[in-house]
């Protein structure tokens, strides 16, 4: 059974940075691509970043191009997102999410973790 | 980027009844198109995707249709467990990947 748990969430001023980790469990992580979607309070879900299943690719939506980097570690089974330079519109629930395929790239969100936090406030 | 139109923000019904969400693209994406269940408290659940593919696990009272940029999702006899607020969300033109606003489907 796939598992998902996220942490690295808090509260951050504008201009500082968190990262997120992802702990994955139950499938074989290192043949699986991999995305972080977001969900700000009371809004819908907006996709934020992609890494295939070797790390070869990432991809990103503009709007966070350039301040976040996503990145993983296949030797211990780790989703990270690195997140610089953060707004107040960054706050959001942070998930951590593995896509459907395999070394088939589908690029489709499957199976969800529960989320973390991050909040940018002064 | 491809934008995605859902309606109706909200749905009120009963249990028992039939449940009609409509997904609308900017452009044509084929056949990319998935639904997504959220409940609150809960992370997103994958329903539907290709349009009419429903992964392992979903029941079958969940159908998709549609092609092109017009896509629905029927949920046949609405039980207690699916009010909730349904996504969908296109693969063809990436990135971004992209999610409509959303649907509430809500108990009259």
């Amino acid at each position: 059974q796939v598992h998902l748990v996220e942490s690295g969430g808090g509260v951050v001023q504008p201009g500082g940075s968190l990262r997120l980790s992802c702990v994955a469990s139950g499938f074989n992580f290192n043949v699986f691509d991999m995305h972080w979607v977001r969900q700000a309070p009371g809004k819908g879900l907006e996709w934020v970043a992609f890494i295939k299943y070797d790390g070869s690719l990432e991809k990103y939506d503009p709007f966070v191009r350039g301040r976040f980097t996503i990145s993983r570690d296949n030797s211990n089974n780790i989703l990270y997102l690195q997140m610089d330079d953060l707004r107040t519109d960054d706050t959001a629930l942070y998930f951590c999410v593995k896509d459907f395929g395999g070394q088939i790239t589908m690029v489709l969100p499957e199976s969800w973790g529960q989320g973390t936090l991050v909040s940018v406030s002064s | 980027e491809i934008l995605l139109t859902q309606s109706p923000a909200v749905l009120s019904l009963s249990p028992g009844e039939r449940a009609t969400l409509y997904c609308r693209a900017s452009q044509d994406i084929g056949k990319f198109l998935a639904w997504f269940q959220h409940k609150p408290g809960q992370p997103p659940r994958l329903l539907i995707y290709d349009t009419v593919r429903r992964p392992n696990g979903v029941p079958a009272r969940f159908t998709g249709g549609g092609s092109g940029t017009d896509f629905t999702l029927t949920i046949s006899s609405l039980e207690s467990e699916d009010f909730a607020v349904y996504y969908c969300q296109q693969r063809s033109h990436w990135p971004p990947l992209t999610f409509g606003g959303g649907t509430r489907v809500e108990i009259k």
